[in-house]
Parts: structure tokens; sequence; C-alpha cells
């Protein structure tokens, strides 16, 4: 089952504007990421984010973690065509045993018109 | 260096059949995941490979599903008798240590596209 749940599922902009998607979670957990996905394929990794920071920036990403509201946004400044892709949210949970499987959010499509 | 691979890329198969997905995780790698996509379950969990602890199972949907990885390296995922429901993309995933407590960058292959008839 999932753990998380994103909004919006789908979301488009255009070139240039900035493009905001949101990831709640249920349990605790040590370490959310954000991955992006095109066509349906192989997953790339974004940011990592731990439990006990609140905000990470990487380029023209920027993440914060909120761990009392169970929540998480990833923020794509100045988007760009090339940012069209579906984003997904992955949490590790805080348990000795879970090691580093990861649940994932149901995903926010965004499409990115030139 | 190479990435995580994954075969076949596509698989068509008739209902009742068995088949096999490989996956090659990145060398020196040593935590291997398997999880599938599909339209109605989104991403989901099915097994962990580290190093020679007993895998977690916790994630296969039946025991038609079952996991090996030879030598630490190499994973084959088979599903037995297969079902309308088991199509999906499965995807294959490896870290360098997959350290419990998590907190590493899982690297993706491209997936198996599974049709079943």
């Amino acid at each position: 089952s999932q753990q998380g749940e994103e909004d919006p599922q789908a979301l488009s902009i255009q070139e240039g504007e900035n493009a905001t998607m949101n990831c709640s979670y249920k349990t605790s957990i040590n370490n959310l990421q954000w991955y992006r996905q095109n066509s349906g394929r192989g997953l790339v990794h974004l940011i990592l984010i731990r439990s006990n920071e609140r905000e990470k920036h990487s380029g023209r990403l920027r993440v914060t973690l909120d761990t009392s509201k169970k929540s998480s946004s990833l923020l794509i400044t100045a988007s760009r065509a090339a940012d069209t892709a579906s984003y997904f949210c992955a949490t590790d949970e805080l348990r000795k045993a879970a090691g580093n499987k990861l649940t994932f959010g149901g995903g926010t499509r965004v499409l990115v018109k030139p | 260096g190479a990435g995580v691979s994954q075969s076949p890329s596509n698989k068509v198969t008739e209902k009742g059949k068995d088949v096999e997905l490989r996956c090659d995780p990145i060398s020196g790698h040593t935590a291997l995941y398997w999880y599938r996509q599909s339209l109605g379950q989104g991403l989901e969990f099915l097994i962990y490979f580290q190093g020679n602890s007993a895998p977690d199972k916790s994630g296969l949907p039946s025991d038609r599903f079952s996991a090996e990885r030879t030598g630490g390296s190499v994973s084959t995922l088979t599903i037995q008798r297969t079902q309308q429901e088991d199509s999906a993309v499965y995807l294959c995933a490896s870290s360098r240590f997959g350290l419990a407590g998590g907190g590493e960058t899982q690297y993706f292959g491209p997936g198996t596209r599974l049709l079943v008839l």
C-alpha cells in the first residue's frame, strides 16, 4: 500500500513558471526523497531530505519537510520543457528492520508547455 | 559507469505461463530492490536484498512471486502462473550499502513492461 498522497495529481504550467507539488505521508520517517520519472520508465533521484532537516536546495529544486504535519513540498523554479515528467515522493520508515525500502506516493504529472 | 540494467524491456505472455525478469545492479552495490508500478496500485515495493542477509519479502503479493540474487549481484524475479493483474512495469533498483535507516539514493533500471494476455 502507498504511504503517501501527492497533490496535485497533475499540473500544467508555462515554461519559466514555478511548479509546486506536495506530498503527505502517514508514518514516522527517517528520510524523504523525491524522484522523477520520464515516460513511465526508470526513476531518477532528485533530492533527499532527512527527518531533522526542514529545507534543502539543489539547483532549481527546493524541498521542504514538516514532520509535525507529515508533509513535504517540491518546488521547481523557472521550469523548462525538459522538466515535463512525473514526480514522486518516497519515504523510508523509522523502523529498525525497514532497511532502505522506499514507499512511494501516487505522483504528480507535470507538463511544462513551451 | 554502467547503470542498472534490466531485461527484457518488454514481455508479453499468456495467462498461466511463468516469466523471469532479470536485473543487473550497479557493480559493487550491496542492496537490490524490486518494485512494481501499475495503474491501479502505483509504485509498490516487492522485495529487498542486502548483502548476505535474508531478503525482505514483505512486499511480494502472492506465493507465485519469488526472487533470487545469485552471488550478491544479478537478480531474477520469477512470476509463476501469471495472471492478468500481474501486468505492470517491474522496476529494479540498487544502492551502495542498503543501510538500516535508509538515506541512500536508489538507482533505478529502465524497467520491464510485462503484459499478461
